[in-house]
């Protein structure tokens, strides 16, 4: 596609079940980063892939959160035991992976995810 | 850590207003800066960026420039439009290490009325 695309683009569960959100990054690009928008915590980090290596998971809020990347391309984003502050919306951003400080990431539309 | 402070919004403009958002950071060395907008019900899309002092990032009429020595990145637009209502986020890359993950300021919602 011409974009990065996520989906579900909505997501409602009930507290304590698991939630997998996905995304598609812009083809042929190699770093993916998963970022939370929270009305507490504004943007944040969550973690970042090269290829589908994860070098930096360092914004990942607990163990109940994991990420995996596959094939170089689409990564999921998997909640276990979802609690209610989990409620946020979950972006995903890609940019081509060269050596590059500039380099523009291009972002999804989230996911919107909300925990009763 | 590094960090970026921008102002809080809501911003509230007539059209053709002055439009200012202040912007400033903190970080070791030359972090790159980027200015990135949220448009209503859309994603975020980078609207301008500049990676060394005295750059000015510049689109859409909307301009930035790199001041280091008050570590700022100031948004300016000389008259905004309705179509400018969005909410606006200030963001740098470290200048080394990080993974060039983007480290963003808490947003500032911007309401232009006609």
């Amino acid at each position: 596609g011409a974009g990065v695309s996520q989906s579900p683009s909505n997501k409602v569960t009930e507290k304590g079940k698991d939630v997998e959100l996905r995304c598609d990054p812009i083809s042929g690009h190699t770093a993916l980063y998963w970022y939370r928008q929270s009305l507490g915590q504004g943007l944040e980090f969550l973690i970042y892939f090269q290829g589908n290596s994860a070098p930096d998971k360092s914004g990942l809020p607990s163990d109940r959160f994991s990420a995996e990347r596959t094939g170089g391309s689409v990564s999921t984003l998997t909640i276990q035991r979802t609690q209610q502050e989990d409620s946020a919306v979950y972006l995903c951003a890609s940019r081509a992976g060269l050596a590059d400080q500039q380099e523009t990431q291009y972002f999804g539309p989230g996911t919107r995810l909300l925990v009763l | 850590g590094d960090s970026v402070t921008q102002m809080e919004g809501p911003v509230t403009l007539s059209e053709e207003a002055f439009l200012t958002i202040n912007c400033t950071y903190t970080a070791t060395g030359y972090p790159s800066l980027f200015w990135y907008v949220q448009y209503p019900g859309e994603g975020l899309q980078l609207l301008l960026k500049a990676t060394k002092a005295d750059d000015k990032g510049s689109n859409k009429g909307f301009e930035a420039t790199y001041r280091k020595e008050t570590t700022s990145f100031h948004l300016e637009k000389g008259s905004v439009q309705v179509s400018d209502s969005a909410v606006y986020f200030c963001a740098l890359i470290p200048f080394s290490g990080g993974y060039n993950k983007l480290i963003f300021g808490a947003g500032t919602r911007l309401a232009v009325h006609p």
